[in-house]
C-alpha cells in the first residue's frame, strides 16, 4: 500500500481566501484522487488529477474554485479558492496503488474550518 | 448507477460480543467491494476488499466481510467487538470491468463498541 501525507493537517482561515493543500506519496502513482467530506457526511469525489493532464471535475465542482496541480508521479495540489463557510470540510487526497489497480489508499486529510 | 446502502447509521455492541456493520449494493454487472475505517480526526483506512474467489474475506484487525450476490450484500463482521473499534465504517463499490471505475461510498456507520 502506499504511504500519504497531506499539508496542512488542519487550518482556520477567513472567508474570500484561498488555501492550498499538498499531497505527497511515496511512490509513483498514475492516479490521484481529491475528495471533500463534509461534516458528519460521506466522501464526494471532487476531482481526478493524472500526471500529464488537465484534472477531470465531477458534477458541481469546478477548476476556478478547485485548481489541482499535478506535477509528477508522487505530488499533487489541491486550492480551495475564494473560500466561504461552507468549505468547511475534511479534504482527502486518495491514490490507487498496489498490482490489479484495485485499491484506493487515503491520506490523513487536511480540516478545514472557514470563517 | 451505481450505489451504496448503508442502512444503519449508528451500531451499538458490547465488548467482546460478535459485530455486524451491514451493506448492500448495486452495481452493473460484477462488484469490487472494499470496507474502509475511519477514526475520529483521521483519513480513511483500508480494512478489506471483495474482487473475486471466496466469498468470505478477512481483512486487518480481526475484521471479515461475506460478498453475497444473490442479496447484493458486503456485511463487514468480527467475533469480539474490542472498545478500540469504535469508529466510522465506509463501504464502497465500482464496477469490476473496463478498468479503472469511480467507485461509491457508503454514508457511513458509526460503530460503538460499548465496555
Amino acid at each position: 500500500s502506499a504511504v500519504i501525507s497531506q499539508k496542512p493537517s488542519r487550518d482556520i482561515c477567513q472567508r474570500g481566501t484561498s488555501l492550498t493543500i499538498q499531497c505527497q506519496v511515496d511512490s509513483q502513482v498514475t492516479m490521484m484522487f481529491w475528495y471533500r467530506q463534509q461534516p458528519g457526511q460521506s466522501l464526494t469525489l471532487i476531482a481526478t488529477a493524472n500526471q500529464g493532464s488537465e484534472a477531470t471535475y465531477e458534477s458541481g465542482f469546478v477548476i476556478d474554485k478547485f485548481p489541482i496541480s499535478r506535477p509528477n508521479l508522487t505530488f499533487s495540489t489541491l486550492t480551495v479558492s475564494n473560500m466561504s463557510p461552507e468549505d468547511s470540510s475534511i479534504y482527502l487526497c486518495s491514490v490507487i496503488s498496489g498490482g490489479g489497480a484495485d485499491t484506493q489508499y487515503f491520506g490523513p486529510g487536511t480540516r478545514l474550518t472557514v470563517l | 448507477a451505481q450505489s451504496v446502502a448503508q442502512p444503519e447509521d449508528q451500531v451499538n455492541v458490547a465488548e467482546g460480543n460478535p459485530l455486524t456493520v451491514k451493506c448492500t449494493y448495486s452495481v452493473s454487472g460484477n462488484p469490487y467491494l472494499f470496507w474502509y475505517v475511519q477514526y475520529p480526526n483521521r483519513g480513511l483506512q483500508f480494512l478489506l476488499k471483495y474482487i473475486t474467489g471466496d466469498n468470505l474475506v478477512k481483512g486487518s484487525y480481526g475484521f471479515e466481510a461475506e460478498f453475497n450476490k444473490s442479496q447484493t450484500s458486503f456485511h463487514l463482521k468480527k467475533p469480539s467487538a474490542l472498545v478500540s473499534d469504535s469508529a466510522l465504517y465506509f463501504c464502497a463499490v465500482r464496477p469490476a470491468q473496463g478498468g479503472y471505475q469511480k467507485v461509491t461510498f457508503g454514508t457511513g456507520t458509526k460503530l460503538q463498541v460499548i465496555p
